[in-house]
């Protein structure tokens, strides 16, 4: 089975700072990936799909690029909005999610 | 625009059947290219996919939990639903009903319910 790691799994960031989340797969089984965000309380939004297409709505500092078994999500300048959980998913598996606080 | 609701007992007892409702509107569920799945969450964890069930009845289970799910569909209603036998405290959870959107390159999940906690406590 494939397996997604998330690094770092915990980040603590400023407003206005380019924050960068890597999605690492245990295998090359496709080069597409999808990011999601989570907030407390609430379910999972899909921010990005086949690696790099922004969903509808979502602001265009959000992007993903990748392909392999390393993908990655970048925030080009965080806003406070931004605080919250990011999972990476390919297939029927997620990655154990990287929690992005303020510093 | 598809919107999903969960449904269902918020409160199940130790090695009974946990038995939630997944209710679809704004879209039909007979889409070729669209799964339906379930998704749940520990307290305090991360994502586990349970299973999804497509609109000709076909169904993909989480090996881990093959043995005890069965995602079952009403296209007349529009909903799905979720069985999940002889439930144990590891199953209590927010569980969520979300649409699947699947090519031959990948997937991803959107729209999602707004998720339901499930504890599993006597």
């Amino acid at each position: 089975d494939i397996q997604l790691t998330q690094s770092p799994s915990n980040l603590s960031a400023s407003l206005g700072d380019r924050v960068i989340i890597t999605c690492r797969a245990s295998q090359s089984i496709s080069d597409w990936l999808a990011w999601y965000q989570q907030k407390p309380g609430k379910a999972p939004k899909l921010l990005i799909y086949k690696t790099s297409s922004l969903e509808t709505g979502v602001p265009s500092r959000f992007s993903g690029s990748g392909s392999g078994t390393e993908f990655t999500l970048t925030i080009s300048s965080l806003q406070p909005e931004d605080f919250a959980t990011y999972y990476c998913q390919q297939f029927w598996t997620f990655g154990q999610g990287t929690k992005v606080d303020i510093k | 625009q598809v919107q999903l609701q969960e449904s269902g007992p918020g409160l199940v007892k130790p090695a009974q059947t946990l038995s939630l409702t997944c209710s679809v509107s704004g879209g039909s569920m007979n889409s070729g290219g669209n799964y339906w799945s379930w998704i749940r969450q520990h307290p305090g964890r991360g994502l586990e996919w349970i299973g999804y069930i497509y609109y000709s009845g076909g169904t993909y289970y989480n090996p881990s939990l093959k043995n005890r799910v069965t995602i079952l569909l009403d296209t007349t209603k529009n909903q799905f639903s979720l069985r999940l036998s002889s439930v144990t405290a590891a199953d209590t959870a927010v569980y969520y009903c979300a649409r699947e959107i699947s090519m031959v390159r990948g997937n991803w999940f959107d729209p999602w319910g707004q998720g339901t906690l499930v504890t599993v406590s006597s």
